[in-house]
């Protein structure tokens, strides 16, 4: 159990254009989900923190203008990377736990974006 | 502030024993998680510690001094496949993951 899927895996897109990846719980119900991005050789970064059913929380430095997120089930968040730029080509992953457990973390399999 | 230190990068050879150490600082603490990442793959989970002492799980076990602020993972009988990158993550007290920068671990035949 506790299976946690991203769509889509790899996007290429061009300069100014818009992206959303999703980021589902398949198994269980997830209170709450993590947006994160990792550029090569670096570490996580958490962009945000999400709630169902309430606005994200965004870590300093995050432009929440640019990066929506929208949590709008138990089971299903989603990251919309606006106006994409080049700098934005990363590797976001979501993360999510289970309602009731306030300790793991359930990744997903990220999803690489390229912007042109 | 909060941090968390770990080596950037270990080799050891294949069928060794290797220990990679972190020390962290967060504002509270709700345990320490070691995650094995792959070049190009999400983390996948390896090991959970709140309390002092050694998790054994197969071949890797997993070191908590809460005094110290100190954490280790011991990978034994190593394989090719271990080769990949090891976070350590720290959660602090509005649980939230606080991140190491990983080590990336080197295995020689």
């Amino acid at each position: 159990g506790a299976v946690v899927s991203q769509h889509p895996s790899w996007v290429i897109c061009k300069s100014g254009t818009s992206v959303k990846i999703e980021c589902r719980s398949l198994d269980f119900q997830a209170t709450t989900m993590f947006w994160y991005r990792q550029f090569p050789k670096q570490s996580l970064m958490l962009m945000a923190t999400s709630n169902e059913g309430s606005k994200a929380t965004y870590e300093q430095g995050v432009e929440k203008d640019k990066f929506l997120i929208n949590h709008a089930s138990l089971t299903l968040s989603t990251l919309t990377v606006t106006s994409a730029h080049p700098e934005d080509s990363s590797f976001y992953i979501c993360s999510a736990k289970r309602e009731g457990d306030y300790n793991e973390q359930f990744f997903g399999p990220g999803t690489r974006l390229t912007v042109l | 502030g909060q941090n968390i230190d770990q080596p950037t990068e270990m080799t050891a050879t294949e069928g060794a024993i290797v220990q990679i150490n972190c020390t962290y600082q967060t504002s509270g603490f709700n345990g320490l998680f070691w995650y094995q990442q792959h070049a190009g793959e999400a983390p996948t989970f390896l090991s959970y510690n709140v309390l002092d002492g050694l998790e054994e799980k197969g071949r890797f076990s997993s070191f908590l001094s809460r005094s110290k602020g100190y954490s280790y993972l011991l990978l034994k009988e190593l394989q090719m496949k271990d080769s990949a990158s090891y976070l350590c993550a720290s959660m602090d007290s509005n649980y939230q993951l606080i991140w190491g920068a990983g080590t990336k671990l080197i295995i020689k035949p």
